[in-house]
């Protein structure tokens, strides 16, 4: 079956502009999460949606970053007036349950290079 | 505060040596530990989890409460071990925070 896509692969874009990134989980999933992906920083949690559950918002490191997801599947992650810094790899993954040992099956990423 | 720590950003061994990837956490409640892996080109994947105590491609990890460690180890290592590896620690929110990650070089 498919498995997690994201797009664009790349984006590069100009300062100060606004950016989303598209995550379609696999299908039947209920946790969707989001990462980012900086050299020599590992992955970053940004948020992760869990059912109808209000989301984990936690580790978005801005008010500049939002994300929803809407009907249960799909969901944006949208950068507002970006900055050089939020240059980095955005990756989605999505897991089937929240039981104990479940899996996250990650995206392809997003590239995004801020000018 | 929750923590992974991935002391390593690189490590090199020769094909058939013993490898060891460190990995420690700090969290307070009852953790559950992951190791995923990158390999070039290919998307980040699951490559074994504690609760499993299963070994995956002659990888084995085992859960140290004392010493707040889930290292990952391998007897024999290959040269397509070569990738990137990332310990993850998932808390009772299941929010997952991953470590820095290390690079493992297999020299042949």
């Amino acid at each position: 079956g498919a498995g997690v896509s994201q797009s664009p692969s790349n984006k590069v874009t100009e300062k100060g502009k606004d950016v989303e990134l598209r995550c379609d989980p696999i299908s039947g999933h209920t946790a969707l999460y989001w990462y980012r992906q900086s050299l020599g920083q590992g992955l970053e949690f940004l948020i992760y949606f869990q059912g109808n559950s209000a989301p984990d918002k936690s580790g978005l490191p801005s008010d500049r970053f939002s994300a929803e997801r809407t009907g249960g599947s799909v969901s944006t992650l949208t950068i507002q007036r970006t900055q050089q810094e939020d240059s980095a790899v955005y990756l989605c993954a999505s897991s089937g349950g929240t039981s104990l040992g479940s899996e996250q099956y990650f995206g392809p990423g997003t590239r995004l290079t801020v000018t | 505060a929750q923590r992974v720590t991935q002391p390593e950003k690189l490590l090199s061994v020769f094909k058939g040596a013993p490898v060891e990837l460190k990995c420690n956490y700090s969290y307070s409640g009852s953790p559950e530990l992951f190791w995923y892996v990158q390999y070039s080109r290919q998307r980040l994947q699951l490559l074994l989890r504690h609760i499993s105590r299963e070994s995956i491609k002659g990888f084995t990890a085992d859960l140290n409460k004392g010493e707040t460690s889930f290292h990952l180890k391998k007897p024999f290592a290959q040269e397509e071990d070569s990738a990137m590896y990332y310990c993850a620690l998932r808390t009772g929110g299941f929010k997952t925070i991953f470590g820095a990650g290390t690079r493992l070089f297999v020299k042949a």
